[in-house]
């Protein structure tokens, strides 16, 4: 049972354009949301967070929304880079506790294209 | 240190072999997870540590797989008698105290193959 799902496997941008990556989630426990972006053989990078206290959370080309009603939240980022290329997880967990596991989503390859 | 240090990069073991990984985390955090991915899916949780002390182990296989971290060492995740299907990569990733909600830093992973 997949708690975390982002449905798109893959993303194609163009340079300069808004990426929008979504992810949506089943169970209402979660509080906390996080999104990594994993370049092959390396670890995943923690990107931005939100809590479910918010509906947005902005950390310079990178924007995380929240519906929490809809149990969905997306990725935004402008303007898209080439550097930007990677697979990006959606992860979330139950709050309350900083040793609190994270569920994570099965990924969105990400290509921006020059 | 200032990143979480995973060893080795690569294990290879036969059927039946045991592999251990080893994982120092972030200097000041206090907790420590591992995760499996396995086949380039979604992470598998499976153990966390508050210090020395087991947080949560309920994503752990209750045979072969055992985990500790002890103080002044790395922590260190261990497979006896190794199958195929634990071929994956192993991620630890740590995180601080302070705070309810604490992202979590990674490790570049133990990539295990199981011939």
């Amino acid at each position: 049972d997949q708690q975390v799902k982002q449905n798109s496997p893959s993303l194609s941008v163009q340079e300069g354009r808004i990426s929008i990556l979504n992810c949506d989630y089943t169970n209402s426990m979660f509080d906390y949301f996080l999104w990594y972006k994993k370049y092959p053989a390396e670890g995943p990078t923690f990107l931005i967070s939100i809590s479910s206290i918010k509906d947005k959370n902005e950390d310079g080309r990178f924007t995380v929304f929240l519906n929490k009603s809809a149990k969905h939240l997306s990725l935004h980022i402008v303007p898209s880079q080439p550097g930007d290329s990677a697979v990006y997880f959606c992860a979330a967990s139950e709050g309350g506790n900083a040793g609190n596991m994270l569920t994570f989503g099965g990924g969105t390859r990400l290509m921006v294209k020059p | 240190g200032e990143e979480v240090a995973q060893t080795p990069k690569h294990l290879v073991r036969g059927e039946g072999q045991k592999a251990k990984l080893y994982c120092a985390p972030i200097k000041g955090h206090s907790y420590v997870f591992w995760y499996q991915q396995v086949l380039k899916n979604e992470f598998k949780f499976l153990i966390s540590f508050q210090n020395e002390n087991v947080f949560d182990e309920t994503g752990m296989p209750k045979e072969r797989f055992s985990a500790k971290c002890l103080p002044n060492s790395p922590c260190s995740l261990e497979i006896q008698a190794t199958k195929l299907e634990d071929s994956a990569v192993y991620f630890c990733a740590s995180s601080q105290l302070a705070g309810s909600y604490n992202e979590q830093f990674f490790g570049p992973g133990t990539r295990l193959t199981v011939l």
